[in-house]
């Protein structure tokens, strides 16, 4: 679980302002993913990415921007907060999409705060 | 796309109790179903997980049976303890979506000592 991190672990910043969350992981898995958890809607997918330079959508993409330059980095930008995005985020990584080897990993999340 | 549904959303037992947890499916094409149990304020991690190809799988006191036909899978944990009180999450997956798992709404289970 070491392997896999977030930053800053906890966020308050102001609606309109640009925040942007880290996630680095040692591991060098190909998949990385994001997720917002709110109570009642579990873990919803914000993005995803299965290699450097390759993102898409998940299920709620809309008002974030995600980028992929390196392997072990996915950082997770809002790029005008708004107060709805105040969640816990959590980055996870996986080794393959194989239907047979599909642990994800997870970081310890982010709880981030919009006021 | 995906859905997944959870029941019940609190499960309250009494310590050496058994609980069981159901979700059902929409895609038929989906092919695997992992368990996550969270415990307070820390992150999700997996438990157990079942591919389509068995029916059920079991470690030791946890077990997860799917039924591909009804599309639903269930988590049942015997001998309940107290350190089994946690968040727990269903999620399922399929070889074409990259590894993209969709959650269901999450079970907080308690087990009362």
């Amino acid at each position: 679980d070491a392997g896999i991190t977030q930053s800053p672990r906890y966020k308050i910043t102001e609606t309109g302002r640009q925040v942007t969350l880290m996630c680095h992981q040692t591991w060098s898995h190909s998949y990385m993913f994001w997720y917002r958890q709110d109570l009642g809607h579990g873990l919803r997918l914000i993005y995803y990415s299965a290699a450097a330079d390759i993102t898409d959508k998940g299920e709620v993409p809309d008002g974030y921007v995600v980028s992929r330059s390196k392997t072990e980095n996915f950082p997770l930008t809002l790029e005008s907060a708004t107060r709805s995005q105040t969640s816990v985020y959590f980055c996870a990584s996986s080794e393959s999409s194989s239907a047979f080897y599909n642990e994800q990993f997870f970081g310890p999340g982010t709880r981030l705060t919009v006021l | 796309g995906e859905n997944v549904e959870q029941h019940p959303s609190t499960l309250s037992v009494q310590e050496g109790d058994s609980a069981v947890i159901k979700c059902t499916y929409s895609d038929s094409a989906s092919n695997y179903f992992p368990w996550y149990k969270q415990e307070l304020g820390k992150r999700p991690q997996l438990i157990i997980d079942i591919r389509s190809n068995v029916g059920e799988k079991k470690d030791q006191r946890i077990a997860v049976t799917l039924n591909k036909t009804a599309k639903h899978f269930s988590l049942h944990i015997t001998e309940t303890q107290p350190e089994d009180s946690a968040v727990y999450f269903c999620a399922a997956s399929h070889i074409l979506s990259y590894g993209k798992l969709t959650f269901g709404q999450g079970t907080i289970l308690t087990v009362h000592p």
